[in-house]
């Protein structure tokens, strides 16, 4: 069992949809609930992070965590085909923050 | 600012061979990570470097050894190559007092393909 598990996709939605990519995790140590970017053949680019519980939004994105369910969200409104792209959860422990343990990620396609 | 580089961007080898994989951080970083990313999975935590000593190591064998120099620059070595260290391997530089990973960034990678 992967300590951090990712909803495998692909995912395909129109122009202007609403996406939601959702990870669940094991660790009770985790204290930093991240999400990364990736375009093919990059590295991963940070997109947002959470310390603890709670909700964070930044412009078109917002990103939820509950610790008593160990799930953590992505949401994207409006989404454009520029934010077709793998995304990736990523989860450390506060001690630890520079050891992040990754999801499969999720393969968005943004179709216009 | 060049942001995380690393050298080279390609290579292809041959089972039991050996591979040194370089990194240069971000200007003012002095944490390196370094990660494995097996086609369709995500990035796998090998070790990390500061103050050139592996403070973190991922379940990874022994034929993975590193080194961080006093530029802060790392190289990751793997010996012994088999099929499965067919990946693209990334590096990630932070710094250590963000104490978070707001400073994390990863490099494009070096794809290893072992044949």
């Amino acid at each position: 069992q992967k300590e951090v598990e990712q909803d495998p996709g692909p995912l395909s939605v129109p122009e202007g949809a609403i996406v939601s990519l959702n990870c669940t995790y094991s660790n009770s140590a985790f204290q930093y609930f991240m999400w990364y970017r990736q375009y093919s053949r990059k590295g991963p680019e940070l997109l947002m992070y959470t310390y603890s519980s709670g909700n964070k939004e930044d412009g078109r994105f917002t990103a939820q965590v509950d610790k008593s369910s160990k799930y953590i969200s992505l949401f994207i409104r409006d989404s454009q085909p520029s934010d077709s792209a793998t995304y990736l959860c990523a989860m450390s422990a506060r001690a630890n923050a520079g050891k992040s343990t990754f999801g499969d990620g999720t393969t968005l396609t943004v179709k216009p | 600012d060049a942001g995380v580089t690393q050298s080279p961007t390609h290579l292809i080898k041959t089972r039991g061979q050996q591979v040194t994989l370089r990194c240069s951080p971000k200007s003012g970083h002095d944490t390196v990570s370094w990660y494995q990313q097996a086609l369709g999975q995500g990035p796998q935590f090998i070790f990390q470097y500061y103050e050139e000593e592996e403070r973190q190591r991922g379940n990874f064998p022994d034929r993975f050894s590193g080194h961080q120099f006093p530029n802060y620059s790392s190289e990751l070595n793997v010996n012994a190559l088999l099929l499965g260290d067919s990946a693209l391997y990334l590096c990630a530089s932070s710094l250590a007092a963000s104490g978070g990973p707001e400073t994390q960034y990863f490099g494009p990678g070096t794809r290893l393909l072992v044949l």
